[in-house]
């Protein structure tokens, strides 16, 4: 079964905890991205990486890290310097298209910080 | 930057009325996508405009790209219950096509 799995889906921290969100998909797409959603925020991007073993940062990184050691993975770390982690994250993926990238969301991840 | 702006960001319709969502791009754009997101639920890509001026269909719903290529709406014809959720349009960020900006969304509810 094709697709982006996310884990875990739901997660609680403690303040000054550093948290990494899980993200792998097989669908054999280069590029990847890692989203955050808050309430009237719409869609942010934090990060994204079209190879392997590069990734750049996208609107919000500040707080946030990344690694991309493998094609069918993306972990989003969400350090302690992130002053307000408590959101709705979503990982994508897409082809690298010249005509566009359709995006293909995993489910989210919430993260609760108390 | 970029920006891509949706109105409205709430719409409240009775079902089978009509419901459209605006969405207008800062600078022009090569492609825009649509994408929905049902309460609780992930983003999912409903359709991508290319063409200057291009209608699409599906059922329901009707999608128009601008003829300047920065504006696009999408049109739901006589609502149901299963039409609620968030819907975003997106376009590609300047320079490139790997990154999209999304609209902040328009929050559609349907009273049965």
């Amino acid at each position: 079964d094709g697709g982006i799995t996310q884990s875990p889906k739901y997660l609680f921290r403690k303040e000054g905890q550093n948290v990494t969100l899980s993200c792998e998909q097989n669908l054999n797409h280069d590029a990847m991205y890692w989203y955050r959603q808050d309430p009237g925020q719409g869609l942010r991007l934090i990060y994204y990486s079209q190879i392997v073993n590069d990734f750049q940062k996208g609107d919000i990184a500040e707080g946030y890290s990344v690694s991309r050691e493998k094609k069918e993975s993306f972990p989003l770390t969400v350090t302690s310097a992130q002053k307000n982690p408590t959101a709705f994250y979503l990982c994508a993926s897409s082809t690298v298209l010249s005509s566009g990238n359709t995006i293909y969301f995993g489910e989210g991840s919430w993260l609760t910080v108390v | 930057g970029q920006q891509v702006m949706q109105i409205p960001q709430y719409q409240h319709v009775q079902e089978g009325e009509d419901f459209t969502t605006y969405c207008n791009s800062s600078t022009t754009l090569s492609n825009i996508q649509w994408y929905k997101q049902r309460p609780g639920g992930h983003p999912v890509f409903l359709i991508q405009l290319v063409k200057s001026g291009e209608v699409k269909k599906q059922k329901r719903l009707t999608f128009q790209f601008g003829e300047a290529k920065k504006n696009s709406s999408l049109h739901i014809t006589a609502t149901q219950t299963t039409d609620v959720g968030t819907y975003f349009c997106a376009g590609p960020r300047g320079g490139g096509s790997e990154k999209l900006v999304f609209g902040k969304g328009t929050k559609l509810t349907v009273n049965p």
